[in-house]
């Protein structure tokens, strides 16, 4: 199985301010990765697929960037909204795996 | 709209068998794939298996032989079966949508909560 190595764990940042979560994969995975956004009691939501596109609708502060085995996601001008704990997922090959997830919380 | 909303129990017995219904709206399945996904209480996500639109299934091997996905497509409803609970299987368990040209999941079921008790 591919092992999907995600950091930090967690992340305390302030309104206005850029944060970078990044995933790791244990084998080239060619770019098969999405990132999800997950609030508390809430299911996972899509916010990039293909590790650089957005998914629709999904606020143009959002971005995916990475190739081969390393990828990161970046928020840029943090909102309050953006609290909630992110997600990567690799379905390049199977079992699909997930990284252990972030908690982003606001300073 | 697309819509997908898991049904089932909230406890289920030791060693007992949880079986769980997947209702979607929105689209067919006969066209989309639809998975399951698990997540412990405060823990990450876990694919568990699923089934394809032509009515193919995979698992995920964890679950050994623990685990059987089908379908109804005349009710638009997926299930998710697995035998011999155990206490770590208490989880949170969604269904969800894979994407039409690649393997992301774009819509999630809210997910239904069940504990295993001993």
């Amino acid at each position: 199985d591919i092992q999907m190595t995600q950091s930090p764990a967690s992340l305390s940042a302030s309104l206005g301010e850029t944060v970078t979560i990044e995933c790791r994969a244990s084998e080239d995975i060619y770019n098969g990765l999405a990132w999800y956004q997950q609030k508390p009691g809430k299911s996972p939501q899509l916010l990039i697929y293909n590790a650089n596109s957005l998914h629709t609708g999904v606020p143009s502060r959002f971005s995916g960037s990475g190739s081969g085995t390393q990828y990161s996601l970046k928020i840029n001008s943090l909102q309050s909204e953006d609290v909630a704990s992110y997600f990567c997922q690799q379905y390049y090959d199977y079992p699909f795996t997930f990284g252990s997830g972030t908690k982003l919380e606001i300073k | 709209q697309v819509q997908l909303k898991e049904t089932g129990p909230d406890l289920v017995q030791l060693t007992q068998t949880l079986s769980i219904t997947c209702t979607v709206s929105g689209f067919s399945l006969t066209t989309y794939n639809v998975h399951w996904v698990r997540q412990p209480p405060g823990k990450g996500l876990e694919w568990m298996g699923a089934m394809w639109n032509g009515g193919g299934t995979d698992y995920n091997s964890a679950f050994k032989s623990r685990l059987s996905i089908s379908r109804d497509t005349s009710k638009s409803q997926v299930f998710l079966k697995m035998n011999s609970l155990q206490t770590d299987d208490t989880a949170k368990y969604f269904c969800a949508r894979l994407g039409e040209d690649y393997w992301y999941f774009d819509f999630w079921g809210p997910g239904t909560m069940v504990t295993v008790s001993s």
